[in-house]
This record gives structure tokens, sequence and C-alpha cells, in this order.
């Protein structure tokens, strides 16, 4: 049974400063790993989409990486703003293209100006 | 011009009633989704249709039962509800066969039963 977790679940950086969100998972037999965003009372939105053999992918300011050998995904970024205070949670899709996916517990994320 | 939308946002109701949650899209998409989010903001799948064909459907109580009108719409009636019950469901949907393609989630519905 795959596991994903997030850790910190809390994370408050200063407004400018690069920071890295992490996301393991148990079962590196996976299709494809997501990072979205949730802002409260929303729902949630897709920032990344990392495929299986890719090693990272890029958007703006937010790069994620990942790693299927050693179960592990990192969500950079850069240059922190205020817009950026969410709930980031990883997703990971199981291989054979299984429909489901499953989340992490998110990190909740304050940028402090 | 929202692409998954869930109606109601608020639903407040008491032990025992029966309730329903309707989700709509208009991204063309074939296959939709309900998650539950609880307290502690755990996301879990509950249904996966897909072109009205339900494909998934996790370990969820009798008392939920998904309806598939058409592709466009996933709607959820929960019966007798209990105070476990009281969580954040969102609805989503993606793309037929597009694996790798990201979700589109709704606003979510909270749903509190006293």
């Amino acid at each position: 049974k795959q596991e994903v977790t997030q850790i910190p679940a809390a994370l408050s950086v200063p407004e400018g400063e690069n920071l890295v969100l992490n996301c393991s998972f148990t079962d590196s037999a996976i299709y494809n790993l997501q990072w979205f965003r949730q802002d409260p009372g929303k729902g949630l939105t897709s920032l990344l989409l990392i495929q299986s053999s890719q090693r990272e992918q890029t958007s703006g300011r937010l790069n994620a990486s990942l790693d299927k050998s050693s179960g592990r995904s990192t969500l950079y970024i850069a240059a922190s703003q205020p817009g950026d205070s969410a709930t980031y949670l990883c997703a990971v899709k199981g291989d054979f293209g299984n429909e489901k996916l499953t989340f992490g517990t998110g990190t909740r994320l304050t940028i402090i100006p | 011009d929202t692409a998954v939308s869930q109606t109601p946002k608020y639903l407040v109701t008491q032990m025992g009633n029966d309730k329903s949650i309707k989700c709509e899209q208009n991204l063309g998409h074939d296959t939709m989704y309900w998650y539950k989010q609880d307290s502690k903001k755990f996301l879990k799948i509950m249904f996966s249709y897909n072109n009205k064909e339900l494909i998934i459907n996790e370990t969820v109580p009798n008392r939920f039962s998904p309806k598939s009108p058409d592709k466009a719409h996933l709607n959820l009636h929960i019966n007798s509800l209990e105070l476990g019950d009281s969580a954040v469901y969102f609805c989503a949907s993606s793309p037929r066969g597009a694996y790798n393609s990201p979700l589109h989630f709704g606003n979510g519905t909270r749903l509190t039963v006293t």
C-alpha cells in the first residue's frame, strides 16, 4: 500500500528566501508525481507533474525534482512571495495507469512579509 | 467560466438526514472523481467514473452513492448522515486515458453533520 509523507507539516520563512518542500513515498512503482497547491476554502491547483521517467520539471519560480528509486521528491520555490502562502500537497499515481492518486498530508507554508 | 463547479459550497445538516452534492465540469473530460478531505487535511479518493461508468470504488460505506447522469456531471448522494461524515468533499476531473494529465479540482463542499 502506497504511503506518502510530507515533512514538515508547517513551515514559515521570510519573504524573498528560497525554500524546499519534501515529499517521500513508500512504493517506487509510480506513474507520475504531482504537486498541488491548496488555498484556504479552495480546491487544489495543479502546479507541476513529473512523469516517472523524468527527473525534474520547472514552472516559473517552481522546480520539482523526482528520485523514484529513493522514493523522494522536492518542490523548490525561489524568491518566495507572500502570495506563495498556501498548503502544498504532493500526490503519486500508481504504475500501470492506475487512476488513483495517493496524497500526502501537505505542508502549510507561510511567507512572512 | 469555472471549470469544475460544486454545489453547495457549505452544507450543514443533522444526523440521519439524506443530502446530495452536485458536481459539473465544462472541460470535456471523461473521468470524474470524488475525494474526501478529513479534519487533518488528508485527501482520499472515494469514487471515480469514466464516461458514466464506475471504475474506482474505495472502501466507502454503502450510504454513499455516486450518480453520473452524463460524463459532465457526477453527483454524490449520502443517506443517513453520521457525525463522521463531516469533512470537505472535492470533485475533480481529468481527460480519459491521459495518465499524465493533472487533475482539475472543484472548490469543495464543506459538510457539517450535527
